[in-house]
């Protein structure tokens, strides 16, 4: 039982590259969320889902897009990355709405 | 607007003794808080939680108060252990929605031996 996964660990794109960030769960939940955490800063929420087929915005959804074609994936999109988008990003899910979140493991991204 | 602060960046306690970290939040909507630790290179993992029709709730040496009048919680650790050391993330939400979490900035708790 691996729990939440991300994929990659960490990355290195240049200004205007496009990059997928991949996250998968194996505990068959239905929600599912990407945060960004930025120097003194918390997490906040980019997107989610709160099933497969359905995506909502968070609180920073500029600059990205989501995809949950599968239950067990969450994908995370950038087309043109900025600077901006430097940051530690971290995958969680949960069972439902009430439930307790669980984060994978982050993954670290430099755009230059 | 940041709806959840931690006001101390840091905290550091003696292993033995009581670690406090605090937290306050402006939204009187929340109705569900939640703690979680951060070790480096790693995802937050949950630690305990409180809902709002509670002014206590206890796990082991972990103690979550809430002062819903002052909009204000704190996690206790008796007795703390320099296992203990790591960012501290207090988290709000609200129940009726997507339990979207909204994060404080985190307290970094060192436990010295």
């Amino acid at each position: 039982n691996a729990g939440v996964t991300q994929t990659p660990k960490f990355r290195v794109l240049k200004t205007g590259q496009s990059m997928t960030l991949l996250c998968a769960q194996d505990m068959n939940h239905e929600y599912m969320y990407w945060y960004r955490q930025d120097p003194g800063m918390g997490l906040r929420l980019i997107h989610y889902s709160v099933g497969e087929g359905t995506t909502a915005k968070g609180e920073v959804p500029d600059g990205y897009n989501v995809s949950r074609l599968k239950k067990q994936n969450f994908l995370l999109g950038l087309e043109s990355a900025a600077p901006s988008q430097t940051s530690v990003y971290f995958c969680a899910s949960s069972r439902d709405g009430q439930e307790t979140q669980y984060f994978g493991p982050g993954t670290r991204l430099l755009v230059l | 607007d940041q709806q959840v602060k931690q006001n101390s960046p840091s905290l550091s306690v003696q292993e033995g003794r009581i670690s406090i970290l605090n937290c306050d939040y402006t939204n009187s909507m929340f109705d569900y808080f939640l703690w979680y630790k951060k070790y480096p290179a790693e995802g937050p993992t949950f630690l305990i939680s409180i809902s709002s029709i509670k002014d206590k709730n206890e796990d082991g040496r972990f103690t979550v108060f809430l002062n819903k009048s002052a909009k204000h919680l704190s996690l206790h650790i008796v007795p703390s252990q320099p296992g203990d050391s790591a960012v501290y993330f207090c988290a709000a939400s609200l129940q009726t929605g997507a339990n979207n979490l909204f994060f404080g900035t985190g307290t970094r708790l060192t436990v010295i031996p």
